[in-house]
Parts: C-alpha cells; structure tokens; sequence
C-alpha cells in the first residue's frame, strides 16, 4: 500500500524558515517524481514544485511565487522528500501536501505564517 | 501558464439527479502525438487530502463508481455524475499536467440540493 506521510508544519514568523518533510512507502520511491501542492485556508489548489528522479538529474521545477524562496530535495536512501521553506510570507500560509503520480498524496501538514 | 476555469464555481443538485462540471484551459492539454489529454479531476472532501477521480480526461480511477464519467478534448472538458449520492458532496478540481506550471480550475462545490 502506498503512504504518504507529511510532516514539519507549524506556525513560524514572517521571514522565518520551515522545512517539511514527506516520508513514502509502498513504492520504489528512488523511480518517483515527487511533487509538493498546497491549499490556502478555504481555497483551492496550488502547485507548488516537484523534483525528478535521479536518472533525470533530480532537477526541480518550481512556481514563480516560491521561486528562490523555496527548494525541494529528496533522500532517495530514506524515501523522503522534503520542501525548504525560506522567507515565509503571510501568503505561505497553507496546508501543504506532498503527491507523486496525480494519484497519491499525503494527509497534509499545516503551516501558518503570523507574527 | 495554462489558466483552468471551471464553471460552475458552485451547484446544489437533488439526490439522484445529473450533476455537470466543466473545465476550460486557456491552451489545448492535447497532445496530438499520442492522442493524449492531459487533464485529471479531482473530489476532495472536508479536511482530506484530493482523491483522483479520473486521468487523461476520461480514464477512471480504480474504485471510482461508473456514474462519474470524464469527457472532452483540447480545451474543454466535463466532468459527470450521472445520479448524485450522498456521498459526492465535495469540491472538485480539475488539473492540467501538459505544461509547467502544472495547474488547477478554482474548484466548484457541489451540495445537495
């Protein structure tokens, strides 16, 4: 069974830094673009970026809103993904969900941007 | 960027009857080598995560019931539940992954009416 698990939310200050994490199992994750999307509270969906495999030079594309702001790495030894997150802004604040496939996505983990 | 738009933003549908969603791009998700619309929908319910209901436009999801349906090419797309249950009150995206950005409509909420 494929999992998802999102983790490394939490509320943190405008220009803070916040790195989210996404542990997968179920999958040969080491084969897996791996992408990162986030909903604002009563809003829709935002892609946010993903990363290639290793055979594909695990590039990254990313959104022009997070676009030097944020980066996306993977440790293809532990199957995790994971999004740093560098000066937040009060637009950041999300529910953040990783995905790979379009068919599975972690439960979500929350990040709040407030002073 | 391929801007979706799906209207309507919002439906009340009563038990039973047909409930219809449509999702523009602003460019083709065709691609004419293969044939292929890059175009998934999406239901995603209160405090879940996006469950993918259909890929390539019209290709339903393992598990999916037959009475949701997918249809349309190019730049115009529909997504159909043919007799509304309890249980398909959710928003519904629709998801473009032709081109960078990947992008999706704004969401159109569906209650029962």
């Amino acid at each position: 069974e494929v999992l998802l698990v999102d983790s490394g939310g939490g509320l943190v200050k405008p220009g803070g830094s916040l790195r989210l994490s996404c542990a997968a199992s179920g999958f040969n994750f080491s084969t897996a673009y791996m992408t990162w999307v986030r909903q604002a509270p009563g809003k829709g969906l935002e892609w946010v970026g993903r990363i290639k495999t290793k055979v594909d030079g695990a590039t990254t594309d990313l959104a022009a809103p997070v676009k030097g702001r944020f980066t996306i790495s993977r440790d293809d030894s532990k199957s995790t993904v994971y999004l740093q997150m560098n000066s937040l802004q009060t637009e950041d604040a999300a529910v953040y969900y990783c995905s790979t496939g379009h068919k599975y996505w972690g439960q979500g983990t929350r990040v709040t941007v407030s002073a | 960027d391929i801007v979706m738009t799906q209207s309507p933003d919002s439906l009340a549908v009563s038990l039973g009857a047909r409930a219809t969603i449509k999702c523009k791009s602003s460019q083709s998700v065709l691609d004419t080598s293969t044939n292929q619309n890059y175009l998934a929908w999406y239901r995603q319910r209160p405090g879940q995560p996006p469950q993918l209901l259909i890929h390539w436009a019209s290709v339903r999801e393992s598990g999916v019931p037959d009475r949701i349906t997918g249809s349309g090419s190019g730049t115009d797309f529909t997504l159909t539940i043919s007799s509304l249950q309890a249980e398909d009150v959710a928003l519904y995206f629709c998801l473009q992954y032709y081109g960078l950005p990947r992008t999706f409509g704004q969401g159109t909420k569906v209650e029962i009416k």
